[in-house]
């Protein structure tokens, strides 16, 4: 199957600093990535779509400008994490959509930790 | 609105026995059902979905799930469980159109035991 990278695996960050998350589909091009946040023990919450070329498609309830998403090339998404706080804390998974197998690929997710 | 249902939060079956982890979706038109899979610490993977065709599909690891429209129910399926099934499961379901974005369930703890 297709392979989605994301970097870093784990982060912690200090309250009030930003934070980049990366998400690369290796081998096939993704015009379509989506972002998802995990809390403990409960399900993915869809955040935002992400368009390469476009601004991104947030979800009811989601700062955009709290979450920052840039989707400049084919196979790399990046989550921004501004002004970080404790709340932030989550486990960040993206998945990529690859367009001519009509599929979509998950990502081994994002520990992010703030203190 | 759009929704999943898992309701059980987890499942307990002994190893060798057959699981079935239950699963009922609500959309309008036609579903894109799918279960994924997550391990500790890691991201989903897929097991299987449904687009069309067949209600009982076959997916990866020996599970199957049926698609059954009266019911809206696409319940996960394994005839013989292994302890390395341990995991969380989730279902979900992608509107009309394709692979768009997913709408999961609460996710469903299974739980094997030797």
């Amino acid at each position: 199957g297709a392979v989605v990278s994301q970097h870093p695996s784990w982060v912690i960050c200090k309250s009030g600093t930003s934070v980049k998350i990366e998400c690369r589909s290796l081998d096939f091009q993704a015009t379509t990535m989506f972002w998802y946040r995990q809390f403990p023990k409960q399900s993915l919450m869809l955040m935002a779509t992400s368009n390469e070329g476009s601004k991104a498609t947030y979800e009811q309830g989601v700062e955009k400008d709290k979450f920052l998403i840039n989707h400049a090339s084919l196979t790399l998404s990046t989550l921004t994490v501004t002004s970080a706080h404790p709340e932030d804390s989550s486990f960040y998974i993206c998945s990529a959509r690859d367009h001519q197998r009509n599929e979509q690929f998950f990502g081994p997710g994002t520990r992010l930790t703030v203190l | 609105a759009q929704s999943v249902a898992q309701p059980e939060d987890q499942v307990n079956v002994a190893e060798g026995n057959p699981l079935t982890v239950k699963c009922t979706y609500s959309v309008s038109g036609n579903p894109y059902l799918f279960w994924y899979v997550q391990y500790p610490n890691r991201g989903l993977q897929f097991l299987l979905k449904y687009i069309t065709g067949d209600n009982l599909v076959k997916g990866s690891y020996g599970f199957e799930a049926e698609f059954n429209k009266s019911q809206t129910s696409f319940h996960l399926k394994k005839p013989s469980a292994l302890v390395s099934d341990s995991a969380l499961y989730f279902c979900a379901v992608s509107l009309s159109g394709g692979y768009n974005k997913l709408i999961f369930g609460a996710g469903t703890r299974l739980a094997v035991h030797p």
